[in-house]
């Protein structure tokens, strides 16, 4: 069975300080993995993905985030938070064979504090 | 290029109404797969369509179901709407039945009172 677990659902920072919002995973074949940002009101738009090449990836805004097999995680970081990252940010895991059902994670909500 | 659009925005619905929620795929794109966002939860997969066939469905009772037209749009229809139905409804659209890149319109939100 394939999950994600979003560890914190509530995260603060100060703005230009350093963002890292957590991602671990559980699947039975290698994974698809995504971070979205949601913003109120508004539907989800893709920050980044990995699809089995490079571990490290980048994505808009100054978002990147790391595949770590042995650990099965996917955090999503950022080296200097900007009031406008304050979102909802979500994890997913896909099957990396089928590409139709994706696992979502329950979400991070994500301050910056000026 | 066309994004994925949605509509209603909203609705509101009475308990053990029917409700059908629309979605236009990007351009270029065949297959609509449908999120429920209940609040404060992640979206859960109900289904995926690909050129026109169910391809794929989540843990949701029939009464939820859909279609897609042969120009890729799609419909979800629920039937006898529940208080529990009352949720974020996300389509999100992507290219070929393996299509991992999906791409998400900005949701009807349903209200069932």
């Amino acid at each position: 069975a394939q999950s994600v677990t979003q560890l914190g659902s509530h995260v603060s920072v100060s703005e230009g300080a350093l963002v890292l919002l957590r991602c671990n995973y559980s699947s039975s074949v290698p994974p698809y993995l995504f971070w979205y940002v949601q913003y109120p009101n508004q539907g989800l738009q893709l920050l980044l993905k990995y699809t089995s090449a490079a571990t490290l990836v980048k994505g808009i805004n100054g978002f990147e985030a790391e595949f770590k097999k042995s650990e099965t995680s996917f955090h999503l970081t950022k080296p200097s938070a900007h009031m406008r990252d304050a979102a909802e940010y979500f994890c997913a895991v896909t099957l990396s064979n089928t590409g139709n059902q994706f696992y979502f994670g329950t979400g991070t909500s994500l301050t910056v504090i000026p | 290029e066309t994004g994925v659009t949605q509509s209603p925005t909203h609705l509101i619905k009475t308990r053990g109404q029917q409700v059908t929620l629309r979605c236009s795929s990007q351009s270029g794109h065949n297959t609509v797969s449908w999120y429920q966002q209940a609040l404060g939860q992640g979206p859960q997969f109900i289904f995926q369509y690909y050129r026109e066939e169910e391809n794929g469905r989540g843990n949701f009772p029939p009464r939820f179901s859909g279609l897609q037209f042969p120009n890729y749009s799609s419909e979800l229809n629920v039937n006898a709407l529940e208080l529990d139905d009352s949720a974020l409804y996300l389509c999100a659209s992507s290219q070929g039945q393996g299509g991992v890149e999906q791409y998400f319109g900005p949701g009807t939100r349903l209200t069932v009172t």
